[in-house]
């Protein structure tokens, strides 16, 4: 079974700081995808950011980059230069392969990120 | 514009009657998930179709079925619903699935049990 876990239910920052989101996960696969999900009061599911574990470069997606630990099993998301559109809850979330193909991502339990103006 | 549609955006029913959830998608992905997400927590994966070929996850109630008459549309049917089923459904698709494919959601059917 894989587990995602998200230790902070809630992070509170002022607008134009920086913050990092934290996640760590458990797999024995090999192979898999990382993501981060934000998912503003519309409920919207947004894709942030995705990781491929076979790459040791981290992603970064303008202001939002990874901190990708494959021997740690960690997978944080850094926000820089902090907007207000950014409050919303971020779901780190993975995707493993199996016999035929990937099932469906495995989801956190999220963090609420709120920007302060 | 929106490529993975869901109707209606709130749906209320009353305890024990059958309700549809209904998903469409302009993408002609093979892939089509049903997530359950309660209030303040994590989505969770009740069943996806591949094509035709429908995958139950295990821990998912007998209570939740799902139809996929089409590669466009999927159904989420909930024939008994009960008071713990009262949620947020969200729909997702993929191209493929595989492990590097995007998921892409749809807004979610806000479902109240009364």
């Amino acid at each position: 079974a894989q587990t995602v876990t998200q230790s902070q239910p809630e992070m509170s920052v002022q607008e134009a700081e920086t913050v990092t989101l934290s996640c760590t996960y458990d797999t024995s696969e090999n192979n898999y995808y990382l993501f981060w999900y934000k998912q503003p009061p519309s409920r919207q599911m947004i894709l942030v950011i995705r990781q491929e574990a076979y790459k040791q470069q981290n992603a970064t997606e303008n202001r939002f980059s990874v901190n990708f630990q494959k021997a740690a099993k960690s997978f944080s998301l850094k926000i820089s230069d902090s907007q207000l559109g950014d409050t919303a809850m971020y779901f780190c979330a993975s995707l493993l392969g199996s016999g035929g193909g990937a099932d469906g991502l495995t989801f956190g339990k999220g963090t609420h990120l709120i920007i302060q103006p | 514009d929106a490529m993975v549609i869901q109707n209606p955006r709130y749906q209320v029913t009353q305890f024990g009657k059958p309700v549809t959830l209904s998903c469409s998608q302009t993408l002609n992905h093979n892939v089509m998930y049903w997530y359950q997400q309660k209030s303040s927590q994590a989505p969770k994966l009740l069943f996806h179709y591949y094509d035709k070929d429908f995958n139950n996850e295990a821990d998912t109630p007998d209570n939740f079925q799902s139809r996929r008459p089409n590669t466009s549309f999927c159904f989420l049917d909930i024939r008994s619903p009960g008071l713990g089923d009262a949620a947020m459904y969200l729909c997702a698709t993929s191209r493929e699935r595989g492990i590097s494919e995007k998921l892409f959601f749809g807004s979610g059917t806000q479902l109240s049990v009364l």
